[in-house]
């Protein structure tokens, strides 16, 4: 079985400049999720699709962050304009259920982006 | 909001069995925990997950108590190739009864030769 799928794997741009970043989930996951990880921390979760609707953005800053999920299939996550702080890893994971609490999450290997 | 608690990191040598144990005084009643691995520029990966008492896979045993507001995740015979991150989570449900994971910094071993 194919895993959770992402590219580009490394990214460098210029601060105010975007970005944007694809993940290919496992085939027939319901549930995508987006993480950034800042070094040295835990993921932090920045959105979470149910198929291709939203079910949690609480921590997606709107103003420059933007994900979509077409088709409930694979995702884009942009960033318009970036920021130093946004120097970070990004991982998109999948799972197969409705994030219940026995659904298991399995991650990409990650977006290392750094903002110059 | 559910949080979770374990040792920043923790040493051990090649051979040893290893105990990470996380507090979690406010899991919910439904919820599991579950453990997760990160090896450095990588993604986590799954190890184990549990509700109660003691499970138990090729990887690892996951030991709770009757209270559940700890666990205890433990690695028997570490490798070198255990050196990683080891995360315990446990759920946050929003409004909508979604559960989202809670990501502390997790607990760092490094396994010695």
């Amino acid at each position: 079985e194919a895993g959770v799928a992402q590219s580009p794997r490394y990214k460098i741009i210029e601060k105010r400049q975007s970005v944007a970043f694809w993940c290919n989930p496992i085939s027939g996951h319901a549930t995508l999720y987006w993480y950034q990880q800042i070094l040295g921390q835990g993921p932090k979760l920045l959105i979470q699709f149910q198929n291709n609707g939203v079910v949690d953005d609480s921590q997606l800053p709107k103003d420059r962050f933007s994900a979509e999920r077409l088709k409930g299939v694979d995702s884009t996550l942009k960033i318009q304009p970036a920021k130093l702080e946004d120097s970070a890893v990004y991982l998109c994971a999948s799972s197969p259920g409705t994030s219940d609490s026995t659904d298991t999450q399995y991650f990409g290997p990650g977006t290392r982006l750094t903002v110059l | 909001l559910a949080k979770t608690t374990q040792p920043i990191s923790m040493d051990s040598y090649e051979g040893q069995e290893v105990n990470i144990t996380c507090s979690h005084n406010n899991i919910a009643t439904n919820d599991y925990i579950t453990w997760y691995q990160q090896f450095p520029s990588q993604g986590p990966r799954f190890i184990i997950q549990g509700y109660k008492t003691k499970v138990t896979n090729e990887v690892a045993s996951l030991f709770i108590p009757a209270d559940r507001k700890s666990s205890t995740l433990s690695l028997p015979r570490v490798s070198l190739s255990d050196t990683a991150v080891y995360y315990c989570l446990v759920g946050d449900y929003n409004a909508g009864n979604n559960r989202k994971l809670i990501w502390g910094l997790g607990t760092s071993l490094a396994v010695n030769p």
